[in-house]
């Protein structure tokens, strides 16, 4: 199985911050890689899929880049509802794999 | 609009088996994957595998092979999930998704299993 692993694994940041979230695979997964944001209580919601190509109706401070084992989300400057927890998963192969989150607090 | 309206919350024996509903809308039903993910109290997500409504195959993840078991309705546009042998570690909210090529823009709502005698 391919593992995926974020960091890190909390982060606390203000309103306006840039931020960044890493991801890496334990083999190269070339482009298949998403990202999902779930707020408590909620299911996980679409953001990036394909590495870089931002999911219909997501702001454009989303954005997402890499490729083979490294990825990273970017959140230009963040806003009050971006608060959550912030998941990657490889869809190159079967089973598909997800990070084990990061989870993003007001500081 | 694409809509995955999922059961309600069930509570189960260990050893019982529970069986997970998820009614597609808003798309062709047979056109795309339905992936079932879960997440356990607190914790992350876990792919569980993935049923092709169209011709019923299947593939799961190892760790669920031999415990779940995946099918569809076509008539009705659902989707279901079946986990068997059920231990207190089932205890999660299970999730369906469709799966558009190598992602899953749409979710369910989610069901949560609790598992406890």
């Amino acid at each position: 199985d391919i593992q995926m692993t974020q960091s890190p694994s909390s982060l606390s940041a203000s309103v306006g911050d840039r931020v960044t979230i890493t991801c890496r695979a334990s083999q190269s997964i070339s482009s298949y890689l998403n990202w999902y944001q779930q707020k408590p209580g909620k299911a996980p919601k679409l953001l990036i899929y394909a590495a870089s190509s931002l999911q219909n109706g997501v702001p454009s401070r989303f954005s997402g880049s890499g490729s083979g084992t490294d990825f990273t989300l970017t959140i230009s400057s963040l806003q009050p509802e971006d608060f959550a927890t912030y998941y990657c998963q490889q869809s190159y192969s079967t089973p598909q794999t997800f990070g084990q989150g990061t989870k993003l607090e007001i500081k | 609009q694409v809509q995955l309206v999922q059961s309600g919350a069930d509570v189960k024996k260990p050893g019982a088996s529970v069986k997970v509903s998820c009614k597609a809308s808003g798309y062709t039903f047979t056109g795309y994957y339905m992936h079932w993910v879960r997440q356990a109290p607190g914790q992350g997500l876990e792919w569980m595998g993935w049923i092709n409504p169209n011709s019923g195959d299947t593939n799961y993840a190892q760790e669920f092979q031999g415990r779940v078991t995946m099918t569809r309705d076509m008539s009705i546009s659902t989707a279901y999930m079946e986990l068997s042998s059920l231990r207190s570690d089932d205890t999660a909210v299970y999730y369906c998704a469709r799966g558009d090529g190598s992602y899953s823009p749409d979710w369910g709502q989610g069901t949560l299993v609790a598992v406890s005698s």
